[in-house]
This record gives structure tokens, C-alpha cells and sequence, in this order.
């Protein structure tokens, strides 16, 4: 079946502008997680929805970072006034349960490059 | 906290041989598991095997398995008869069970190259 679907692949934009980053899971995945990577690290919690609901959003660097997942299924994240420093790739994945020894299926990610 | 640790940044390997990649963990739960991906150039992260705590065998998957020590909190993936494709970053990741928290938490990998 499909995989975790993120778009765009790939997002320019200017220090300053508002982003949306958009993801679509695993049909029947309740839950999804952010992520996001930069050069040489591993992934970096953001938030973890199970369902429609923001379960822990503990990894959210400040309030210009927000999510939503208003069915349940697909979830967008959304960056306010952009900063370099917010350049990275933001992966997106989900899991069957969120349960313990459910594995994490990822997206290919959405590189964004603030300018 | 509990805490992921990857101490080898680079790895090198002969093809077809065998290759160890090595994993520490801390974690006060005793219900805990632990998961490696790999993350080709490519970029999207591939799930290759789960050991969990109460498990009595190391797990193994195809050319994949875990060298899981509880008593020294170690994990390490073992790759035998490694391909040139096998030539990606490694990441160890374990579920955060700290209470209010469900994230999964990663070590900074280990970038592995295969020689033909």
C-alpha cells in the first residue's frame, strides 16, 4: 500500500514568510509523529498526535511552530515568521498504534531552506 | 532522561563481510524497546529490526540482527555479509516512556560505507 506521503519535497522561502508543511499517513495509522533533522543529526522530536489530538507537543522549539490533524488522518505543520535558523529537513511519520513496539514509518521529508 | 548514544560518527567495511554498529541506551522502565533504521542518501528512513526488553532471543531480520546485552544496556546491529547498497546512515532510536511523553528519541547515527 502507499507509503507516508509528504509535500512539498522540497520549500524555499524567505526569513520572515509563513510556511506550511503537509503530511499524509499510513491509512489507518492513528498515530503521527514531527520530526526534524538537520546536516549530520538524527531526527529531533516535535509532536506526536495520536488521533486528532496533539498527545505531546513537548518538542516544539517555541510558539512560532504549530500542528494540526483535524481528522485524524492528514496533518500539517505550520511555521510562522520564518528563521535560518528553521532550515532543515522536517520528517513526518506514523505508526499503527503509537504504541511501544510500534514501528515509526517515515516520509521522505520536506527540506526547507530559509533564505 | 533516557538517552540514546552512537559512538562511531563512521564506519568502514569489505563487502561480504560483517559489520557491527554499536548502540548504549539509558532508560529507568523496564519495559522498554529499541529500534534501528537506516537512512540511505536518499533520504527517507527505513525501519530494519525491534529488540524489545522482555524479548528472550536477539532479534533477527534476514541479514540484520541484534546483539541485545540488557545487563550492559547495549543493542548493537550486526549486518553480516554487507552489500555495497548496505552504505547509509544508521540510527538506534528508543520510545521515550518518561511520563507525559510518547516521542522516540534518536542517536546521531553512524554513517557506514561499504568497499567494494
Amino acid at each position: 500500500g502507499a507509503g507516508v506521503s509528504q509535500t512539498p519535497s522540497n520549500k524555499v522561502t524567505e526569513k520572515g514568510k509563513y510556511v506550511e508543511l503537509r503530511c499524509d499517513p499510513i491509512s489507518g495509522h492513528t498515530a503521527l509523529y514531527w520530526y526534524r533533522q538537520s546536516l549530520g543529526q538524527g531526527p529531533e522530536f516535535l509532536i506526536y498526535f495520536q488521533g486528532t489530538g496533539a498527545a505531546d507537543d513537548s518538542g516544539l522549539p517555541n510558539d512560532r511552530f504549530f500542528a494540526v490533524r483535524p481528522e485524524g488522518s492528514v496533518s500539517t505543520l505550520k511555521i510562522q515568521r520564518t528563521e535560518r535558523g528553521d532550515s532543515a529537513v522536517y520528517l513526518c511519520a506514523s505508526s499503527l498504534t503509537g504504541g511501544g513496539n510500534s514501528p515509526l514509518h517515515f516520509g521522505n521529508g520536506t527540506r526547507l531552506t530559509v533564505t | 532522561a533516557q538517552k540514546i548514544t552512537q559512538t562511531q560518527p563512521g564506519m568502514f567495511v569489505q563487502e561480504k563481510e560483517a559489520v557491527t554498529l554499536d548502540c548504549t541506551y539509558d532508560t529507568s522502565d523496564p519495559s522498554y524497546g529499541l529500534f534501528w533504521y537506516k537512512q540511505p542518501s536518499s533520504g527517507e528512513m527505513i525501519f530494519l529490526i525491534y529488540q524489545g526488553s522482555y524479548d528472550q532471543q536477539n532479534a533477527t531480520e534476514g541479514r540484520y540482527s541484534l546483539n541485545f546485552q540488557k545487563a550492559r544496556k547495549s543493542a548493537n546491529l550486526v549486518i553480516s555479509a554487507s552489500q555495497l547498497g548496505d552504505s547509509a546512515m544508521y540510527f538506534c532510536a528508543m520510545r521515550d516512556t518518561t511520563s507525559g511523553t510518547y516521542k522516540y528519541i534518536f542517536g546521531t547515527g553512524t554513517r557506514l560505507k561499504v568497499l567494494a
